[in-house]
Parts: structure tokens; C-alpha cells; sequence
């Protein structure tokens, strides 16, 4: 147990659906990341947000959107993605920004 | 090429070897970290460095600014350590290694 929860921990959806993940840390830390980890790949860093502020984008499609509320809650939302898509989708939180890293259990997502 | 190049790929050792576990990067960077990920997925940060050495019971991990390396050393060896060890940077942005696995044999 890191700190940092995510739901659901699986999800299947069509190309057509929407659906949103959920991330949530209870480490009062400030910082907090959403990466896709496909098979047979580095990681892959997805959105950056800093007290709240979207830092980084790293040329994410606009099929993926984030939103950060607060510093505990981030949810990456989902709209007619690929197959291509099917990943396994990690958020992670950190005290301050590029700090070591709190890791969620990760969201095994399946696109059909 | 990538930024950070970790060796090697796989790895198969038998309970109570010593293992090194090497990556190379080279970007600039303010911090290096060893992350380890388990079958089914969880990630966990063992090691955050930015110089000299760090040791965490029988893990030990090293980096040499200089010469833009770092080492990942694990000491008797253990089935319970098998997973992917990963090697990532940080600097301007992050940027991380493909991953070493491995499996520790009784």
C-alpha cells in the first residue's frame, strides 16, 4: 500500500464509450503524474500536473484528457480511443515536482 | 536511441548470487531513480540519488555523474526479488529505461 489508489483497477470499453480513471493520494504531496506502460515499453509519461497546474503534456492525443481539482484527486478521462490504447495506466504522486515517486496499483485498460 | 540505456534485458540468477544491475543515460539530470515493479504491475521507488551511494538493506545502488552511470546492486539474492527493475532520470523532463527483468531461482 504506496498511498495512492486508483479505480477501477480494470476497465474494458468500446471505441465509441467514455469513461473516466480516478487517481487519489493521501500523502499530502503536491505533485502528480499519469503514465501509460504498454507492453514491451518504457514507461511512457503522459500528464504532469504541480499544485494543481498542468506542467506537462508529452504530445498526448486529445482522446486523453486530464483534470486535476485538487492536489489529491487527478482523473484522466477517456474518449474514443484505439485499440492501440490498450495499456496499463499508472498515476503517481510525488512531494514536490520530479521527486521520488509514490506509485499507484495501476488501471489495466482494454480496448476493443 | 534512448536517453537511458539499462543492461542487460534479462536476467537469471540463482538464489544468494550477487546482481548488478547497470544503466547508462545521457541527458543532463538532477536526479536518478531505481524503480522495481512486481508481476501484475505495482511500481515502487527504491532508490531516488543524485551522487556517492545508497543502501537499503541488501539493495545498494551507486551512480557516477561523471561518467553518466549508475549501478543497481542487489545482495543475496532472493525468488522474492524477481520483477523489472527500471532506471529512470530526471532533469528537464523524465525520461526512463526499457526495464531489466529478473528471476531469482531457488
Amino acid at each position: 500500500e504506496t498511498g495512492v489508489t486508483q479505480t477501477p483497477r480494470h476497465l474494458v470499453m468500446g471505441m465509441t464509450n467514455k469513461k473516466s480513471l480516478k487517481c487519489e493520494q493521501h500523502l499530502g504531496h503536491n505533485a502528480m503524474y499519469w503514465y501509460k506502460q504498454s507492453a514491451k515499453k518504457p514507461l511512457e509519461l503522459m500528464f504532469v500536473y504541480n499544485f494543481k497546474e498542468q506542467t506537462e503534456n508529452n504530445s498526448v492525443p486529445s482522446r486523453f484528457s486530464p483534470e486535476c481539482p485538487n492536489s489529491s484527486h487527478l482523473f484522466l478521462h477517456l474518449h474514443t480511443l484505439q485499440p492501440e490504447d490498450s495499456a496499463l495506466y499508472l498515476c503517481a504522486s510525488s512531494q514536490w515536482l520530479h521527486y521520488e515517486q509514490y506509485f499507484g496499483p495501476g488501471t489495466r485498460l482494454t480496448v476493443t | 536511441k534512448n536517453e537511458v540505456e539499462q543492461s542487460p534485458q534479462n536476467l537469471t540468477a540463482q538464489e544468494g548470487e550477487f546482481i548488478t544491475i547497470n544503466c547508462s543515460y545521457s541527458v543532463g539530470i538532477s536526479a536518478l531513480h531505481w524503480l522495481q515493479q512486481h508481476p501484475g504491475g505495482g511500481i515502487v521507488s527504491l532508490f531516488m540519488l543524485s551522487s556517492g551511494k545508497k543502501k537499503h538493506g541488501r539493495l545498494i545502488a551507486t551512480i557516477n555523474i561523471q561518467e553518466k552511470h549508475s549501478s543497481l546492486h542487489i545482495t543475496a539474492s532472493h525468488p522474492r526479488d524477481s520483477a523489472v527493475y527500471i532506471c529512470a532520470v530526471t532533469g528537464n523532463q523524465f525520461y526512463f529505461g526499457t526495464g531489466t527483468s529478473l528471476t531469482v531461482i531457488p
